[in-house]
């Protein structure tokens, strides 16, 4: 799997988008981007993934540069609900084996 | 729809004592299912994940096991407990194939060894 670099801690206030970048500048022409979030004292819950076109779904959007060498995960309106730990994986799409989490970015949505 | 179950949801347990933690997954067959730790403060570890029946691969050694006796079944155990077994343990299971990337976790089980 490629690697990914994620800044370790953001804030955002309530209401406003948040902007969650991720880089993953080896990642090479069938890995996909997948997004998680970790809210406290819970499991990870998929969020959304891509390969190259932006995505968007009812939780977020995906923007994928046309290089594919980094992305950026927005949350149009954050709310207090969306304070967690935010992870950025990069896989191939038919991966069955081990999938790994690593530090993630935590989003703090302040009032 | 598919539900994942996971329980106990807490338990406090001495160390030396053995461990016993399953999970069940229904409303799908032959998923890939996955154990994650999780210490206090500390990020999601991998431990042990399954594609099928019988098929257990070990990311880390520890004195943790794991069991898939049936196809939507995966059990993790310890013969012995240690202090560092204390985390919040949590399965999770994927399709094969393209889905293979999108996990669901279940509730977990916060394990504080004493």
């Amino acid at each position: 799997d490629a690697k990914t670099t994620q800044p370790p801690s953001m804030d955002c206030a309530e209401g406003r988008a948040a902007n969650l970048p991720c880089n993953h500048s080896t990642i090479s022409g069938n890995e996909y981007v997948y997004w998680y979030r970790q809210i406290h004292s819970q499991g990870p819950q998929y969020i959304i993934h891509g390969l190259k076109n932006n995505e968007t779904n009812e939780m977020a959007s995906l923007i994928i540069t046309e290089d594919r060498k980094s992305s950026t995960l927005i949350l149009p309106h954050a709310t207090l609900r969306d304070t967690a730990v935010y992870y950025c994986i990069v896989r191939v799409q038919h991966n069955n084996n081990d999938m790994r989490f690593g530090a993630g970015t935590r989003l703090t949505v302040k009032p | 729809s598919q539900t994942i179950h996971q329980w106990p949801a807490t338990l406090v347990q001495p160390v030396g004592s053995p461990l016993s933690l399953e999970c069940t997954v229904e409303g799908t067959s032959n998923p890939n299912l996955y154990w994650y730790r999780q210490a206090a403060g500390r990020g999601l570890q991998l431990l042990f994940y399954s594609v099928g029946i019988g098929q257990i691969s070990s990311e880390v050694p520890q004195n943790l096991s794991a069991s898939r006796p049936q196809d939507r079944q995966f059990i993790l155990s310890s013969k012995k407990l240690l202090l560092s077994d204390s985390g919040f343990y949590l399965c999770a299971w994927s399709r094969q194939g393209a889905g293979a990337n999108v996990l669901t976790f279940g509730a977990g089980s916060r394990l504080t060894v004493l």
